[in-house]
């Protein structure tokens, strides 16, 4: 079966650093998708990556090794606002989005 | 950039009720749109892909008699809960990208809250 798997639950302190661990087993991959979801909203997109390395987007940055399932996606000089789920998906052979559960980040001042 | 608008953010509706939710995609045409289900602290689940012109696909344990799909337009979308039920309750959200192609984003609205009472 397809699997995705992220960290339940995170804490990380304003103005730190944290990493978001995504691994991934899946049919086939055609890219992988970093959401952010505060409470009571919807996902909004953050990044994409579908060679491997590193993706830097300002504060956040995302990387793949598709080799290794794996991906993480990175915030830096972390603010109360970055305090929300993070979704990881994969794109599969059949271009199907299969989700993570997702990782709530708790940030503490 | 793409915006995926939906209505109603959030409703209430009494039990054996049916109720609407509309998905539109504002500055680009979707021939294809997704609608979602979350419960709380849980991840979106896939209900069914919207086809414009065409029959929605139901994912498997969906009851497509029960979520009515219909997609009009290539930039509408609509979901209808029909005869509602408190396990109904839930966050439904919808989705579209711009492009079939495999580094197109979905873009989601902003969800519909129902509450079925």
């Amino acid at each position: 079966g397809q699997n995705i798997d992220q960290p339940t639950e995170m804490t990380a302190t304003e103005g730190a650093i944290v990493q978001i661990n995504c691994t991934y087993q899946t049919s086939g991959f055609n890219g992988l998708f970093w959401y952010q979801q505060h409470a009571g909203e919807a996902p909004t997109f953050l990044s994409y990556n579908v060679l491997d390395g590193l993706e830097e987007k300002g504060r956040f940055s995302s990387f793949l090794s598709r080799s290794k399932g794996y991906s993480y996606l990175l915030l830096k000089e972390l603010q109360m606002k970055d305090s929300a789920s993070y979704l990881c998906a994969v794109r599969d052979e059949n271009y199907q989005l299969i989700w993570g559960a997702g990782t709530k980040l708790i940030i503490k001042p | 950039g793409a915006v995926v608008s939906q209505h109603p953010s959030w409703v209430i509706c009494k039990s054996g009720t049916s109720v609407k939710i509309e998905c539109r995609s504002l500055d680009f045409q979707a021939t294809t749109m997704f609608w979602y289900r979350q419960f709380p602290k849980q991840s979106l689940m896939l209900m069914a892909t919207s086809n414009e012109g065409s029959k929605a696909t139901y994912e498997q344990g969906v009851e497509k008699d029960k979520f009515l799909i219909n997609h009009a337009s290539l930039t509408l979308s609509t979901l209808t809960v029909t005869s509602a039920h408190p396990e109904d309750s839930s966050f439904y959200i919808c989705s579209a990208t711009e492009r079939q192609a495999g580094n197109s984003p979905l873009h989601f609205g902003n969800g519909t809250r129902l509450t079925v009472t």
